[in-house]
């Protein structure tokens, strides 16, 4: 049974560029969700996605953006790329049909962002 | 807004020997979640244990156990015969309980935990 899968696992890129994660969730699950996570720090939430829709959000700029696919799939799109916004970037999915968490989340092992 | 607390940023045991993780949190809440997870090199988080606020025994999973109190707010991990596997960076984690809006994870800032042979 597969589990999270993510890609690329490494890329950097150049500020002020843009960049598209991916993330195919565990099979079964039902909802993505993106952590930022910097370096020495934990996971921060960016957004979560179910049915398609954005469904929360966390304190990040319009600069982030996603994207959830018929089949689950998800992707995260970051613009303008900043400094700062080097990171590894976490998926995590969950069965989330009741609209409320509980389970836990299964984590994909992430992909390292450097902006250069 | 809820907040999560590890207050020890290193830690480190000998093998086979017993050793606590310290997490505080904050919150409103009276139905919650709360979890220790492990991320090791490999970088995947991984779920060690899961706590339901609701239920006053703490959640064991074989070498694994917390210490849950919910009037101080505290959930304590507790590893035992600790293996050198163990070594990895762990969090403590949030989780409000049935949001119709959505579900979303408050972690901490982790603790770098060693087992030295």
């Amino acid at each position: 049974d597969a589990g999270v899968t993510q890609s690329p696992t490494h890329l950097i890129k150049t500020r002020g560029q843009q960049v598209t994660l991916r993330c195919s969730p565990k099979s079964g699950h039902d909802t993505v969700s993106w952590y930022q996570q910097a370096l020495g720090q934990g996971p921060q939430f960016i957004f979560q996605y179910y049915e398609e829709e954005e469904r929360q959000r966390g304190n990040f700029p319009d600069r982030f953006s996603g994207h959830q696919f018929p089949n689950y799939s998800s992707e995260l799109n970051v613009n303008a790329l900043l400094l700062g916004d080097s990171a590894l970037y976490l998926c995590a999915s969950s069965l989330d049909r009741r609209g409320g968490g509980g389970m836990g989340y299964t984590f994909g092992s992430g992909t390292r962002l450097t902006v250069v | 807004a809820q907040t999560v607390t590890q207050s020890q940023p290193e830690m480190s045991v000998q093998e086979a020997e017993t050793v606590t993780l310290s997490c505080t949190y904050d919150t409103s809440e009276s139905n919650y979640y709360l979890f220790w997870y492990k991320q090791p090199p490999s970088r995947q988080m991984i779920l060690v244990i899961r706590q339901e606020a609701y239920k006053q025994q703490n959640a064991t999973e074989n070498r694994f156990s917390v210490n849950f109190q919910k009037a101080a707010k505290s959930f304590s991990l507790k590893i035992s015969d600790s293996q050198l596997g163990d070594t990895a960076m762990y969090f403590c984690a949030f989780m409000k309980g049935r949001e119709t809006s959505g579900s979303r994870l408050t972690f901490g800032e982790g603790t770098q935990l060693t087992v030295n042979p």
